[in-house]
């Protein structure tokens, strides 16, 4: 199975934004859904994990959910700040194999 | 606190070959499980693959069989990504990370990523 999201998005400072995350095959609620933030030159660290779990130390500004009709996974940040440009990568994984979707990078201007 | 530190970056021709260390530190290694991924310039991640860190068995996704493999030195708390045979496409940032907890799929930490630079 594979993971789609938008290449881009782009926001305004203080609004909100949802980055999506389709699964191509299967239901996308049979598996948890995770999502890692990644800022230019530092490696990815986790947001959302469980599908919508946050670790401590993310704000509640991340939010994750799951919607069974689209077969999606959304991540929303709302009250965007400019240190929340990155880019945004969803993962899943089913029996043998970890999907990683092509990221979507978050521009807040 | 639980941290994971990765070799320095690498430098080689076409052909040769290369092994990156991923040392762990802050728990016990054997309870976690360890992945590898890739990340060329530009481009997104992907799933290498993983080692199961009390067992030491390895498994390799679609497209990482062959010339790459996963070994473990569980004496000094330490994995190991070795690729042979190295091409041009390589050249990526390869990545270590730790299962978050046994038995999830969520990965937390990451290593801070090795540089693997492949040009004649």
């Amino acid at each position: 199975f594979m993971l789609t999201q938008p290449h881009s998005v782009s926001e305004s400072p203080g609004k909100t934004v949802t980055i999506s995350c389709t699964r191509t095959s299967g239901s996308i609620a049979s598996k948890y859904v995770e999502w890692y933030q990644q800022r230019p030159g530092s490696s990815p660290t986790i947001v959302i994990y469980d599908d919508d779990q946050r670790p401590s130390g993310v704000p509640n500004r991340f939010f994750g959910s799951v919607d069974s009709f689209s077969n999606s996974a959304s991540l929303t940040i709302s009250g965007l700040k400019t240190e929340d440009e990155a880019v945004y990568y969803c993962q899943s994984y089913d029996d043998t194999t970890l999907v990683f979707g092509g990221g979507t990078k978050l521009t807040v201007l | 606190q639980v941290q994971l530190v990765q070799s320095g970056s690498e430098l080689r021709k076409p052909g040769a070959s290369v092994k990156i260390s991923c040392q762990a530190s802050g728990y016990n290694f054997n309870m976690y499980a360890m992945i590898w991924v890739r990340q060329a310039p530009g481009q997104g991640l992907e799933w290498m693959g993983w080692i199961n860190t009390n067992t030491g068995n390895p498994t390799y996704a679609q497209g990482f069989t062959g010339r790459f493999v996963f070994s473990l030195d569980t004496s000094v708390s330490t994995a190991y990504l070795h690729i042979s045979r190295l091409q041009t496409e390589d050249t990526a940032i390869y990545y270590c990370a730790r299962a978050a907890a046994p038995r999830t799929n969520w990965f937390d930490p990451w290593g801070q990523g090795t540089l693997v630079t492949v040009s004649s």
